[in-house]
């Protein structure tokens, strides 16, 4: 089983339209959770970080549920620059410094 | 303006060669990260530096090495030992150990391509 799982889509939604995405980790160890966005041929950028009681900033909310392993994001009223590719992160600190990358989720919203 | 740069953009290695990627970062971060990122996969840690003059091996470390002279910069060699070099490669760093203070920000990354 992968350490983080994410579902490549790509999810294909028209602008103004809602959509989620979920993401699992293997590990119950993790400790700090992550949502990065990469356009395409650029580097991923830190969206949000994802707190245990949930957390929102504009039209993006992340949840984390630790009994079932899984973190969402959720982005309302969609726009054409939300076009990307999302990326789940997970750290296990304090036994490890180093993030784990999900493969990401390809999002196309169109006109 | 604070941030993180790699250069070159773009790099064209031939057979047997060493290259060298730059990553500098003014952000005053103790943390620094080299991954390696392939079409279709997630970004794969090569090797990873806590502080100057000390450095750890990530998953991918065979054909790579580093250096961590300065605080500030933290160069990587791809050696003609890396059979498969093509990739996009992508340095990056975060305040340092600690919770919370793990986020890590990205260079605009380099092409690595193999002639």
């Amino acid at each position: 089983r992968k350490e983080v799982e994410q579902d490549p889509g790509p999810f294909n939604v028209p602008e103004g339209a809602t959509v989620a995405f979920n993401c699992t980790y293997s590990n119950s160890a993790s400790q700090s959770f992550f949502w990065y966005r990469q356009d395409c041929r650029k580097e991923p950028k830190l969206l949000m970080s994802v707190y245990s009681s949930g957390n929102e900033d504009g039209r993006f909310t992340a949840q984390l549920n630790r009994a079932s392993q899984y973190i969402s994001l959720l982005i309302r009223d969609s726009k054409l620059s939300d076009s990307a590719t999302y990326l789940c992160v997970v750290n296990l600190f304090p036994n490890t410094d180093k993030l784990i990358f999900g493969t990401g989720t390809r999002l196309q919203v169109f006109p | 303006d604070g941030g993180i740069t790699q250069s070159p953009k773009y790099l064209f290695r031939k057979e047997g060669q060493n290259v060298t990627l730059s990553c500098e970062q003014n952000l005053n971060h103790d943390a620094m990260y080299w991954y390696r990122q392939d079409p279709g996969q997630g970004l794969r840690l090569i090797y990873y530096s806590q502080i100057v003059n000390d450095f750890q091996k990530g998953d991918i470390a065979e054909g790579y090495s580093v250096s961590r002279e300065k605080k500030e910069s933290f160069p990587l060699t791809v050696t003609s030992a890396q059979k498969n070099p093509t990739a996009f490669y992508l340095c990056a760093s975060s305040i340092g150990r600690g919770p919370y203070q793990e986020t890590q920000y990205f260079g605009p990354g380099t092409r690595l391509l193999v002639l």
